[in-house]
């Protein structure tokens, strides 16, 4: 069974950082892409970044690039989100998210993990 | 960016209805539409793939068409387990979502 869990949210200041994690399992990790996705009530869902499978290649939406760092150790079958300079406007639900390799979608998700930014 | 616009942004219907949710795209995304489903406190799911492709394990209650600009999710038998939130989704360019379609009973 494909499972995806996230951790590391919280509260945080603004202008600080804050690393996420998301641990896989049930599926050959190297095989898939891997993505963040976001959810506010306001702004809805929102594609974040995503890594390749060997993680060469790496994607981030304009307003997160320069701040976040996507990344991901296939040896332990775990991605990671490491969150920059921080604003009110990233506060929401962190998904993380498995990627078709073939395609720009996503496939399973896990439940989420909150970052609050606030002071 | 491409927009995705969901319509209605709300829906009441019964069980056993027939029920359909549009989802404009602001250019054409050549099919690269999937579907997703979100109940209250959960992460979404997928439901549909590429416009018309069932993901594996959903009911064949749900199916999906569509070509250009302009795509439907269908509920041929609405149940009361179909109670979330369906949000649409491009893949043709930068990923984008729309808004979602909140489908509540009657």
């Amino acid at each position: 069974e494909v499972q995806l869990v996230e951790s590391g949210g919280g509260l945080v200041q603004p202008g600080r950082s804050l690393k996420l994690s998301c641990a896989a399992s049930g599926f050959t990790f190297s095989n898939y892409g891997m993505a963040w996705v976001r959810q506010t009530p306001t702004k809805g869902l929102e594609w974040v970044a995503s890594i390749s499978t060997g993680g060469g290649n790496t994607y981030y939406r304009d307003s997160v690039k320069g701040r976040f760092t996507i990344s991901r150790d296939n040896a332990k079958n775990t991605q990671y989100l490491q969150m920059d300079s921080l604003r009110s406007e990233d506060t929401a639900t962190y998904y993380c998210a498995r990627q078709l390799k073939a395609y720009w979608y996503f496939d399973f998700w896990g439940p989420g993990t909150m970052v609050t930014v606030s002071s | 960016d491409i927009q995705m616009t969901q319509s209605p942004s709300v829906l009441s219907a019964s069980v056993g209805d027939r029920v359909t949710l549009n989802c404009k795209a602001s250019q054409n995304i050549n099919k690269y539409l999937n579907w997703y489903q979100q109940k209250l406190g959960e992460a979404p799911k997928l439901l549909i793939y590429n416009t018309n492709n069932l993901q594996t394990g959903i009911p064949s209650r749900f199916s999906g068409s569509g070509s250009g600009t302009d795509y439907t999710l269908t509920i041929s038998s609405l149940q009361p387990e179909d109670v979330a939130t369906y949000f649409c989704f491009q893949h043709n360019s930068w990923p984008t979502f729309g808004a979602g379609t909140k489908l509540e009973l009657k």
